[in-house]
């Protein structure tokens, strides 16, 4: 079945405990990104990936690392995590080739930073 | 960087009516894509339709129908005969490599 995996699905942690949110997709897709989704501001892009070894900013990286090591894999690491980063996270990815860019969402990861 | 409005934050009807969810976007590429997404309550994103800038034809699927007005940049979202279960957070995005959504429009639909 072809899906996003998002590892965990929630999580409560405390400020400046350095954590790491999985995400992995078993499509083959060239393009991964991050979202955090936030009451009124609705989906803001935090760091995306055109390919392996290549990573971008989006509108919010701030407090935020990411790596492409392998294609299936995006992990989001939060070094130094503060309570203004607790919000609902998306990965997605989608296939470059061809004409689609339709994004394929996890179902969240909901963190808390206390 | 594209940008994205969606006016409405909140729409609330009674079921049976017809409701549009508006969206009017900016973007300086020629080629670009337009997306609508559905947010259920429980919190998934939900794929609903991606249309391509050179294509204008409107599109009917069931009770949906999508208006794309390039000129207006308008890529405008009706539900026909609304019913509780299209209760949800409602997402336009035009999308290129640069992925932008817009706020959502909660919408309600009452029994």
């Amino acid at each position: 079945e072809a899906q996003v995996t998002q590892n965990p699905r929630y999580l409560i942690t405390v400020t400046g405990k350095k954590l790491t949110v999985t995400c992995s997709q078993n499509m083959n897709h060239e393009y991964m990104s991050w979202y955090r989704q936030d009451p009124g501001l609705g989906l803001r892009q935090i760091y995306y990936s055109m390919n392996v070894e290549v990573t971008d900013k989006g509108d919010v990286p701030e407090g935020y690392k990411v790596s492409r090591k392998e294609k299936r894999n995006f992990p989001l690491i939060l070094e130094s995590p503060s309570p203004n980063q607790t919000s609902l996270y998306f990965c997605a990815s989608s296939s470059l080739a061809g004409v689609s860019y339709e994004q394929f969402f996890g179902p969240g990861t909901r963190l808390t930073v206390l | 960087a594209q940008k994205v409005t969606q006016a409405q934050t909140e729409i609330s009807v009674v079921e049976k009516e017809d409701v549009t969810l508006d969206c009017v976007y900016e973007t300086r590429d020629t080629t670009y894509y337009l997306f609508w997404y559905k947010q259920p309550p429980s919190g998934e994103l939900v794929f609903l339709i991606r249309r391509n800038s050179f294509d204008e034809q409107n599109e009917i699927s069931g009770r949906y129908s999508w208006n794309f007005q390039k000129s207006t940049s308008s890529f405008n979202f009706t539900i026909t005969a609304s019913q509780v279960v299209d209760s949800a957070v409602y997402f336009c995005a035009p999308l290129n490599n640069d992925m932008r959504f817009g706020a959502g429009t909660r919408l309600t639909v009452k029994p």
